[in-house]
Order: C-alpha cells, then structure tokens, then sequence
C-alpha cells in the first residue's frame, strides 16, 4: 500500500544553516506530494506541494523537488531562522477516488541562534 | 475567517466514559477527516467523509464512531472511551476535487483518558 517514510528528528540546526529533511514514498499511480508544517500548539499548514513529476514546491524559503525515478520527495531551505522551528510532515495523496493523506511521522526542526 | 472549528480544545475524560469532539467547517468543502496524533506515529487516519451522508473508516476506526448529516460538520464519538484513546485529534476538510489539493486543519482537541 501507499506510505511515507521520512527522517528521524530531531534535527537541531543553528540560524542560517542549511536544511534538508528526507521523504521517500511508495505509491501505486502518480500521487500529489505534500510538505505540512506544525508550529507548536496548531494545528497542521500547507507548506507546498507538488502534483506530478518534476514539479518543484517553493513557499517561504522552502522548497522540494518531486523525484520520481528515486520516490522522494525532500524538502530544503537554505538559510533556516528561529520562527521555523517546528514540525514538518511530509504526505501524499494517490489522487484515484479519493482526496485522502498518507502523512509520515514528522519531523522535529529545532534551530538556535 | 473561513477555516474549521474544533471543541472542545482540550478535556480530561474518566475512563468509560461517552465523549463527542465537535468539527465544523465553513468552507463548504465536500470531504472531512478525522486524524489522531501520537508521538512517534504520526497522524494516523480515524474515519473520514467523501461528501454529507457517507462515512468510511479510516487506518484506527475502533472504539470511534462518525456522522455526517450536513457538509459543515463532521462530529466524532468515543462510546466508551480508554486510556489509549488518549491523543490529539485533528479534524480537516478538502474540497475533493480528486486532485489532492490538500487539507485544511482545524487546531486540535487533547484528549486525556484517566
């Protein structure tokens, strides 16, 4: 069946440093690929997305290439504040008869000053 | 601010007890979800909703039950609720468009079961 598998975290980075947070995932079909984020005490938000292959999602710095030939899907910033501690989450969704989310298991992003 | 409404936002919950968590959405989105969040797993799909008058279950539907009577609210229930049932429950909507748009979250209820 469809599933995400994403990176263990925490990963704890210092401002400006470089991020990347690894997604993989299994699918049948051609699935839309998501990166949700949770800042503490809220609810999930859109991060970006991407719909099919090749795509790039791009949204406040962050941004994530849909990799068909390696099923992933990782998201990267190049110079991470403070205000983007939080947990990241990365989905798919299989697009056939349903609009139904796989998430993984999150991501923790710590980053000091 | 069009979004979606959970309640209560947390509550403390004795052991056998019945408890309904309240969902509403005012986006007049078609699909509505049920998700619960522990640590270490992830959020994980409870039961879930394609359009007002069908429900199905989702990846954990024991020991929780749905509705859905109109489009805006998608109400869940634990009839006899047990520790375990102790999480964060999030309630998100999508306009079901077959083109996995995405969700809207709404801002989570904790439940603690004692």
């Amino acid at each position: 069946g469809n599933s995400v598998t994403q990176m263990e975290g925490p990963v704890t980075l210092s401002e400006e440093a470089f991020l990347t947070i690894n997604c993989t995932y299994t699918a049948t079909g051609y699935p839309s690929l998501f990166w949700y984020v949770q800042y503490p005490g809220e609810g999930l938000q859109l991060l970006l997305k991407a719909t099919k292959a090749d795509d790039k999602g791009s949204n406040k710095g962050f941004e994530a290439t849909y990799r068909k030939e390696t099923t992933s899907f990782h998201l990267e910033k190049g110079s991470v504040q403070v205000s983007d501690s939080a947990v990241y989450f990365c989905a798919l969704s299989s697009k056939v008869n349903t609009d139904k989310l796989i998430f993984g298991t999150g991501t923790r992003l710590q980053v000091f000053p | 601010i069009a979004g979606i409404t959970q309640a209560p936002t947390s509550q403390i919950l004795a052991a056998g007890r019945r408890m309904t968590l309240r969902c509403t959405q005012d986006m007049r989105h078609n699909a509505m979800y049920w998700y619960r969040q522990d640590l270490g797993l992830g959020l994980r799909l409870i039961h879930y909703s394609n359009t007002a008058g069908t429900t199905g279950k989702g990846e954990v539907p024991d020991g929780y039950s749905v509705s859905r009577a109109n489009t805006d609210d998608f109400p869940l229930t634990l009839a006899s609720a047990v520790p375990s049932q102790t999480s964060v429950y999030f309630c998100a909507s999508s306009a079901f468009t077959g083109t996995g748009d995405g969700y809207t979250f709404g801002s989570g209820t904790r439940l603690t079961v004692v």
